[in-house]
Formats: C-alpha cells, sequence, structure tokens
C-alpha cells in the first residue's frame, strides 16, 4: 500500500541554523509530492509541490525540496530558519492511476519544528 | 486565492445529537472535496472523497451511515456526524481540489473544525 514516512517526529532549531526534514514514500509509479504547513491555530497551507520537471523545487518563505526519485525521497530544506517557522510539516503524496486519474492524498505523520530565537 | 471556509469552527453537543459540519470553497469551483479527521498529535486521516453529484467515496473503517457526506454544487459540501458519541471528539478538516487547471492536483485546506461531544 501506499505510504509516506517523515523521519523525525520534532526538530528544534535555533534561529538561522539550517533545516532538513526527510520525506519518503513508498509508490512504484507516478507521484505528486507536496509539502504542507500548519502554523499554531491555523489551517494547513501548501509550502511546494512537485508535479513534473526539474526535480528541486522552490515553494514559499524560503522552502525549497529535491525530489530524488531514485530514492523516493522529498526532503523539505531552509537554509536559514526563523522563529515564525515554528509549525509542523506534513509531507504527501497523491499517485497517477495509469490512464490519468488521480489518487488520494496521503499524508506522512508530520514533523513539528521548534525553532529558538 | 484559493479559499476554503467551514462553518462551524467549534462545536460541542450532547451525545446522541446530529452535527452538520459545511466545507465551501469561496472563489473556485471544486467538483471534488475530501473530509480528514485529525487526532491530536497525529496526522490527518482521509475519511472520504466526495465529488458532486455523485456518491461519496469511504475509506475502510469509516461508517458511512455514521458520517453522511453530500456534494450538492461544485461550491459545498457537507458532513454530517449523526447520534455524535464521545468517541467522535475530534478535528474535522475539509479540502477541495479545483476541477480543471494546471492545479488540478493541489488540494486546499479549510480551517477545520472541532467536534466536542459531551
Amino acid at each position: 500500500a501506499q505510504s509516506v514516512s517523515q523521519h523525525n517526529h520534532h526538530v528544534i532549531l535555533s534561529e538561522a541554523a539550517s533545516l532538513e526534514l526527510g520525506c519518503n514514500y513508498s509508490y512504484g509509479g507516478t507521484v505528486n509530492l507536496f509539502w504542507y504547513v500548519q502554523y499554531p491555530g491555523q489551517h494547513l497551507q501548501l509550502l511546494l509541490k512537485y508535479f513534473s520537471g526539474d526535480p528541486l523545487v522552490k515553494g514559499i518563505k524560503g522552502f525549497e525540496a529535491e525530489f530524488i526519485k531514485s530514492k523516493f525521497s522529498f526532503n523539505l530544506r531552509k537554509p536559514s530558519v526563523q522563529w515564525s517557522d515554528t509549525a509542523e510539516y506534513f509531507c504527501a503524496v497523491t499517485a497517477m492511476i495509469y490512464g490519468g486519474a488521480t489518487n488520494k492524498l496521503i499524508f506522512g505523520t508530520g514533523t513539528l519544528l521548534a525553532v529558538q530565537p | 486565492g484559493a479559499v476554503v471556509s467551514q462553518h462551524p469552527s467549534w462545536v460541542i453537543c450532547k451525545s446522541g445529537t446530529s452535527v452538520k459540519i459545511e466545507c465551501r470553497s469561496l472563489d473556485f469551483q471544486a467538483t471534488t472535496m475530501f473530509w480528514y479527521r485529525q487526532f491530536p498529535k497525529q496526522s490527518l486521516m482521509l475519511m472520504a472523497t466526495s465529488n458532486e453529484g455523485s456518491k461519496a467515496t469511504y475509506e475502510q473503517g469509516v461508517e458511512k451511515d455514521k458520517f453522511l457526506i453530500n456534494h450538492a454544487s461544485l461550491t459545498l459540501s457537507t458532513l454530517t456526524v449523526t447520534s455524535a458519541h464521545p468517541e467522535d471528539s475530534s478535528f474535522y478538516i475539509c479540502s477541495a481540489r479545483r476541477s480543471r487547471g494546471p492545479l488540478q492536483e493541489t488540494q486546499y485546506f479549510g480551517p477545520g473544525t472541532r467536534l466536542l461531544v459531551l
């Protein structure tokens, strides 16, 4: 079955530190990949997405992610985090069913990032 | 933008009553809407996929008679928790996907509805 794993449950960083959150998925076909962010008390917001093309995707607020097909990974990065990046980050995948129909969005368990000022 | 609203944002009800939650796409048409449930410190679990004008598709383990979903228009889907019990207390989140265009595969999420059943 299709699944998404996020290895880090909690991450604590100081401001200006670099961030990398891991995401791996299990599906052998074509996938669409997403990172969503949930700030405290707010709803899920799309951070970035990968559908096709350049595997290095740039999103909002200085975030980027790299799709490495051979590793089934889509890790999220930011070179210098800020206190305002404190939030929960979810990796998600939809799988393209052969024939063009799309599948449902499968979420990872989330990574809680706390940035200390 | 792509804004999805939910109403109410929170509700407290007595055990045995039914609760209806609305999900609206405010500035786009959504042929498909999704209903998720999120438990504390856990990820979102898909409950059902709702297509406009047809019956919802429920995930395994989700009782369709308990969680009634109606998607009568391209901008509105409703989730009714029938005969709610304390174990139904949770955070219910909807999302909507545009009906067409290059962003068709992106889901936009509502702010969620917190349900507490006493």
